[in-house]
């Protein structure tokens, strides 16, 4: 199947500070989504992002499907972007979204 | 418009018990998926249901079922629940089920003692 792959598993900054979080999968898909999961489990939609660039007020993402990875960028981060950062995708051929594992990003104020 | 809603929230079951875990999808969407998250770990995918009709299955054993009523609500039920099966339980709904957006409720937290 599928295998996807976040990096970094873990960061911390302090607020004000800029990050790249990356998601890269192992063949073509035709859903990338990128999730924000807060500390009581509910998981927010970013972005719907299978290919090209699209912006968030301070949140950006970009997902080049021919190379198959994607970027969430977080720009002058604040202590309410803490928590767990999913990107999910979805293969044409198969009716399940595969998750990656991760990244844990934790801002201090 | 309201959400993605799950019910219960939390609960408590002893090992043997069975569960059933209710979902209401967003108001005009027909697909509903059901994911487990472990703590530590991303959703894993359980089931997909787009018009009452079972698309997709994960690698989970028979004692999880699910079905899906013509409302387009869905119900995900585990028999002989154990320890293992502690988790959070989270429904998604979208248009279609497939290339679309997908939402997530606020889950079902199940613990197993």
């Amino acid at each position: 199947g599928i295998q996807v792959e976040q990096s970094p598993p873990d960061l911390i900054l302090q607020e004000g500070a800029n990050s790249t979080l990356r998601c890269n999968f192992s063949d073509s898909v035709n859903n990338l989504q990128w999730f924000h999961q807060n500390p009581w489990g509910q998981l927010i939609n970013l972005f719907y992002i299978p290919s090209g660039t699209k912006q968030n007020g301070r949140l950006s993402a970009t997902t080049v499907a021919t190379e198959r990875y994607s970027l969430l960028y977080i720009s002058s981060s604040q202590t309410t972007d803490s928590g767990v950062y999913f990107c999910a995708v979805e293969r044409s051929s198969a009716s399940k979204i595969i998750f990656g594992s991760g990244t844990r990003l934790s801002i201090r104020p | 418009d309201a959400g993605v809603t799950q019910s219960p929230t939390h609960l408590i079951k002893t090992r043997g018990q069975h569960v059933t875990l209710r979902c209401s999808p967003i108001s005009g969407h027909k697909s509903v998926s059901w994911y487990q998250q472990v703590l530590g770990q991303g959703p894993q995918f359980i089931f997909q249901y787009y018009e009452k009709e079972e698309r997709g299955r994960g690698n989970f054993p028979d004692r999880f079922s699910a079905r899906q009523f013509p409302n387009y609500s869905s119900e995900l039920n585990v028999n002989a629940l154990l320890l293992g099966d502690s988790a959070l339980y989270l429904c998604a709904s979208s248009l279609t089920g497939s290339g679309n957006t997908i939402y997530f409720g606020e889950g079902s937290w199940l613990t197993v003692v």
